[in-house]
C-alpha cells in the first residue's frame, strides 16, 4: 500500500500571501488530520476531517482552514501568511472509525514565509 | 499547558545498550498512547502503541510500559543500534476526540 503523500514538499511564500497544501491519505483511510511542527511548539494539532466533515479542531486562528473531498484527499489553506506560519505541516491518515487507531504520517510540507 | 511531557530533550547511549525514553502525561482522559520516531525532513513514523488497559506492549526490540497510576510511560529499545538515532515523540489520545497530543520529543543518539 502506498503511504500518505503530501504536495508540495517545499514552499516559499511572502507575508500576506495565501497557500494551499494537499494530502492524499493511505488508500481506504477516511480520516485526515493536519499538524504543524515548529521548533518552539513541537507538533500541534490543527484539525481533523472524516467523510468530508471537520470532526475536530485545534486552537489555531481562522486563517487556517481545510477541506476534504469525497475521495478522502484533503487540502489545508492558510490565508494572509505571517512569518510565524513558517513550519513543517504534516498530515496523517487513519481509518477514522475508532479513536484508538494509529495515525500514519506523510513526509510533510516545509513552508517558509519571508 | 503541556499535557504530554518529555522532560529529557536528548539522550545518548552506546550501541548494544538499552535506551529508555520517558514520557509523562497529565490528562486522565488519555487512554491510548503511541511512540513515533522522526528523522530530519521526514514525517513521524509509527513505532509502537499501548492501550490504557495494558501495562506493557512488545514489538521486537521495542517495548512500551505504561504506569497509569503515575501517568507515566516509557519506551525501551534493546539493543540500541546507530540507526535508532532520531527524535522520538510520545503521543496520547483520549476523550471524545481524535486528535493526537504530542510531547516535544527526545533526541536519541546511539553511538557506535
Amino acid at each position: 500500500k502506498a503511504g500518505v503523500t503530501q504536495t508540495p514538499r517545499y514552499l516559499i511564500k511572502t507575508r500576506g500571501q495565501q497557500v494551499t497544501l494537499s494530502c492524499s491519505p493511505i488508500s481506504g483511510h477516511r480520516s485526515v488530520s493536519w499538524y504543524q511542527q515548529t521548533p518552539g511548539q513541537g507538533l500541534q494539532f490543527l484539525f481533523e476531517y472524516f467523510s468530508e466533515t471537520q470532526r475536530n479542531k485545534g486552537n489555531f486562528p481562522g486563517r487556517f482552514s481545510g477541506r476534504q473531498f469525497s475521495n478522502s484527499r484533503s487540502e489545508m489553506n492558510v490565508s494572509t501568511l505571517e512569518l510565524g506560519d513558517s513550519a513543517l505541516y504534516l498530515c496523517a491518515s487513519s481509518g477514522g472509525q475508532y479513536r484508538r487507531e494509529t495515525q500514519y504520517f506523510g513526509p510533510g510540507t516545509r513552508l517558509l514565509v519571508l | 499547558d503541556q499535557q504530554v511531557k518529555q522532560n529529557s530533550p536528548s539522550l545518548s547511549v552506546q550501541e548494544g545498550r538499552i535506551s529508555i525514553l520517558n514520557c509523562d502525561y497529565t490528562n486522565s482522559m488519555f487512554d491510548y498512547f503511541l511512540w513515533y520516531k522522526k528523522y530530519p525532513a521526514e514525517g513521524p513514523t509509527f513505532l509502537i502503541s499501548i492501550s490504557s488497559i495494558k501495562d506493557k506492549n512488545e514489538d521486537g526490540r521495542f517495548t512500551v510500559f505504561l504506569n497509569k497510576s503515575a501517568k507515566h510511560l516509557s519506551l525501551h529499545i534493546v539493543p540500541s543500534q546507530p540507526g535508532d538515532s532520531a527524535v522520538y515523540f510520545c503521543a496520547a489520545i483520549g476523550g471524545s476526540n481524535y486528535k493526537l497530543t504530542f510531547g516535544k520529543g527526545t533526541l536519541l543518539t546511539v553511538n557506535p
